[in-house]
């Protein structure tokens, strides 16, 4: 069966390093591959899409790569503030980017 | 743009009642809308996809008379969770996704705290 895995599920950082999650999946062949931030009693929010043939994306802070010989994508957040600090959910889907199969998430906690 | 609105944030009932849910989407028309389950420290859990004027696709193990759905307008659908039990107590999100763009990330609304008592 589908199986995702994120790396921890929690992850703490000095504010300024830079943050790296990682999602890795098993029995998928994902078409596109997606990082949502979610904050406490809130819904997620849409980060970074990357597709199968893309290897990497970036936007501001943030960067996603995707290996699909590992099955593996890492999220990096460059300079880490506090405010990063949020449960992190990467999501897999084929044909539907809408039908997606999300991980547990990660919780970032960065530190003053 | 492409923002999701959801009632009520908390809804509070007594074991039997009815409770509805509902998922707008405000600057877009969304032909499909999701329905997930959250529970504490858990990813989300797609229980139903809802078609504008098609029935909803339950996903397996998803009560479909216990979990109404219906998608009236292309920016409106509804969750009834029908005589509402304590174990139906959760967190309650939906998504939409832009009219025929599938390759295109979900918007999703701020979520609904069901609590059944």
């Amino acid at each position: 069966s589908q199986k995702i895995e994120q790396n921890s599920e929690a992850l703490n950082i000095q504010e300024g390093k830079t943050a790296t999650l990682t999602c890795n999946y098993t029995n998928y062949s994902p078409a596109y591959l997606q990082w949502y931030r979610q904050d406490p009693g809130r819904g997620p929010v849409f980060l970074l899409l990357i597709r199968e043939n893309e290897k990497e994306k970036r936007k501001e802070r943030l960067k996603v790569t995707f290996d699909t010989t590992l099955k593996q994508s890492l999220f990096h957040i460059t300079a880490s503030q506090p405010a990063d600090s949020a449960t992190y959910l990467c999501a897999l889907s084929n044909t539907n980017a809408g039908k997606s199969t999300f991980g547990d998430g990660t919780t970032l906690t960065v530190k003053p | 743009g492409a923002v999701v609105s959801q009632h009520p944030s908390r809804v509070i009932c007594k074991s039997g009642t009815s409770v509805k849910i509902e998922c707008r989407s405000l600057d877009f028309q969304a032909t499909t809308m999701f329905w997930y389950r959250q529970f504490p420290k858990q990813s989300l859990m797609l229980m139903a996809t809802s078609n504008e004027g098609s029935k909803a696709t339950y996903e397996q193990g998803v009560e479909k008379d216990k979990f109404l759905i219906n998608h009236a307008s292309l920016t409106l659908s509804t969750l009834t969770v029908t005589s509402a039990h304590p174990e139906d107590s959760s967190f309650y999100i939906c998504s939409a996704q832009p009219g025929g763009q599938y390759n295109s990330p979900l918007h999703f609304g701020n979520g609904t705290r069901l609590t059944v008592t």
